[in-house]
């Protein structure tokens, strides 16, 4: 079955401007989480949509926000950019299901801000 | 959440076996040790997971100590393409709502060489 598929794969954009990118989950997954990973601080949980409401947060500001649809379908949203959000985005999906574990991620969007 | 410690780096000649340890002193009665390893700018890929007992599958295989407080995660075959960073997670059940927010460390890079 098709795995998780981010879009767009890379992006280049101005400070200032925003930003929006998309994941599909793997075909019967609820759970769709974001992460973003920088060199100087890893990979950092953002937040986590389960049924179209948001479960989990991380500790970023207000800026980053996402929505899931009906279809399980999320976006991630990034206002008024600055150059310290350059980073590779990755969004995973699981069943969210209790007694399912694995969280399976896609190849991620590149976002570059300039 | 509990957190793990592994070392920065490793060796590995091609066709011996990895031995990627990872300490999780802190860790809870209930909380997994999870498994994922991420190949230069992609998104990380599940190995394994376990949470009292040795695990193994296709990939690999989870060696937990009986306190709980280390494991070693065994490739008993490296290949270059082996080549990654490997993180060692610790994850609360799925039934806490919380397991989706994945904590990843700084992992160790294994670069496997011929």
């Amino acid at each position: 079955k098709a795995g998780v598929t981010q879009t767009p794969r890379y992006l280049i954009k101005t400070r200032g401007q925003q930003v929006t990118l998309s994941c599909s989950p793997i075909s019967g997954h609820r759970s769709v989480s974001w992460y973003q990973q920088t060199p100087g601080q890893g990979l950092q949980f953002l937040f986590e949509y389960f049924s179209e409401t948001q479960r989990n947060k991380g500790n970023f500001p207000g800026r980053f926000s996402g929505r899931q649809f009906s279809n399980s379908r999320s976006e991630m949203n990034v206002s008024t950019l600055e150059l310290g959000d350059s980073a590779l985005y990755l969004c995973a999906s699981s069943s969210g299901r209790s007694g399912s574990t694995e969280a399976f991620f896609g190849q991620g969007t590149r976002l570059t801000v300039v | 959440d509990a957190k793990t410690t592994q070392p920065t780096s490793m060796d590995c000649a091609e066709g011996r076996a990895a031995n990627l340890p990872c300490n999780h002193s802190t860790i809870s009665g209930n909380e997994y040790v999870y498994w994922y390893r991420q190949i230069h700018s992609q998104g990380p890929q599940y190995i394994i997971h376990g949470l009292k007992n040795n695990e193994t599958n296709e990939m690999a295989s989870l060696i937990i100590t009986e306190d709980r407080k280390s494991s070693t995660l065994i490739l008993p075959h490296a290949t270059l393409r082996d080549t990654a960073v490997y993180y060692c997670i610790v994850r609360p059940p799925v039934n806490t709502g919380t397991a989706s927010k994945l904590t990843f460390g700084t992992g160790t890079r294994l670069q496997v060489t011929l």
